[in-house]
C-alpha cells in the first residue's frame, strides 16, 4: 500500500510566480491536512480538507494561498505571487476517519523562492 | 489555545547514553499526544503515541508516558544509537483536528 505521495519534491519559483503543490493521500483516506515547516522550526497547521470540502483553514494566510481536494485527483495547495518568505517545506498528511484519525505524512515539497 | 513546548536543542550525546527530551503541553480537555521523528530530507514518521492519562507509548526502545498532572509527555530511551540521530517533534491532537507541534529537538549521537 503506497504511502502519501507529494510532488514535486523540490520546486523553485521566482518571486511573483505561482506554485502548485500536489498531495495524493493513502488509498482509502479521505482527509487531508497541509502543514508548513519554516527553516529550523516546527510544523504549523495550514488547512484541513475532506473530499470537496474545506473543514478548517484557520492556519492559511488570508491572501495568495488556497487549497482544494476535489472528488477525483490529488489535493492541491496553490500559492499565488510567491515571495521569499514562502520558502519552506510543505507537508501533506492524510487520515482515514475511524482509525483514531492517525495522520500519515508525505515526504514533503521543498519550495524555494528566488 | 493549545500549545506544545519542547526542550530546546540541539542535543548531542554519545552512543549508549540515556536520552530524555522534555515535552509539556497546554490544552483543554484530554488531547492525544504524539512523538514524531524526522530524518534528514524526509517527512515525519510517527514514533509513538498515547491517547489517555497514564498511557505509555513505546516503539524502537523509545518510551513516553502521558502525565496529566504535570501536563507532560517526555521522550526517553535507555541506550541511544547513531541511527537515532534525527529531529524529534512532540505534538498533540484533539479529535479529528489538526496536530499542534512543538518546535522540534535536533538530536545528534556520536559514535
Amino acid at each position: 500500500n503506497a504511502g502519501v505521495m507529494q510532488n514535486p519534491r523540490h520546486l523553485v519559483r521566482r518571486r511573483g510566480q505561482e506554485a502548485r503543490l500536489r498531495c495524493s493521500p493513502m488509498k482509502g483516506h479521505s482527509h487531508v491536512y497541509w502543514y508548513r515547516q519554516l527553516p529550523e522550526e516546527g510544523l504549523k497547521f495550514m488547512v484541513y480538507l475532506q473530499k470537496e470540502n474545506i473543514i478548517d483553514e484557520s492556519g492559511m494566510p488570508k491572501e495568495r494561498f488556497s487549497a482544494e481536494f476535489p472528488k477525483e485527483g490529488p489535493s492541491i495547495l496553490r500559492i499565488q505571487q510567491v515571495v521569499r518568505g514562502d520558502s519552506a517545506a510543505y507537508f501533506c498528511a492524510s487520515s482515514r476517519q475511524g482509525e483514531g484519525f492517525e495522520q500519515y505524512f508525505g515526504p514533503g515539497t521543498r519550495l524555494t523562492v528566488t | 489555545g493549545n500549545s506544545v513546548t519542547q526542550m530546546e536543542g540541539p542535543v548531542t550525546l554519545s552512543e549508549e547514553a540515556f536520552l530524555t527530551i522534555n515535552c509539556t503541553y497546554t490544552a483543554t480537555g484530554y488531547p492525544s499526544l504524539f512523538w514524531y521523528v524526522q530524518y534528514p530530507g524526509e517527512g515525519l514518521q510517527l514514533l509513538l503515541k498515547a491517547t489517555k492519562a497514564d498511557d505509555k507509548g513505546s516503539n524502537k526502545g523509545f518510551e513516553a508516558t502521558y502525565r496529566k498532572e504535570t501536563t507532560s509527555f517526555h521522550l526517553e530511551k535507555g541506550s541511544v544509537q547513531v541511527s537515532d540521530s534525527a529531529v524529534y517533534f512532540c505534538a498533540l491532537r484533539q479529535g479529528a483536528q489538526k496536530l499542534v507541534f512543538g518546535q522540534g529537538t535536533r538530536l545528534t549521537i556520536n559514535p
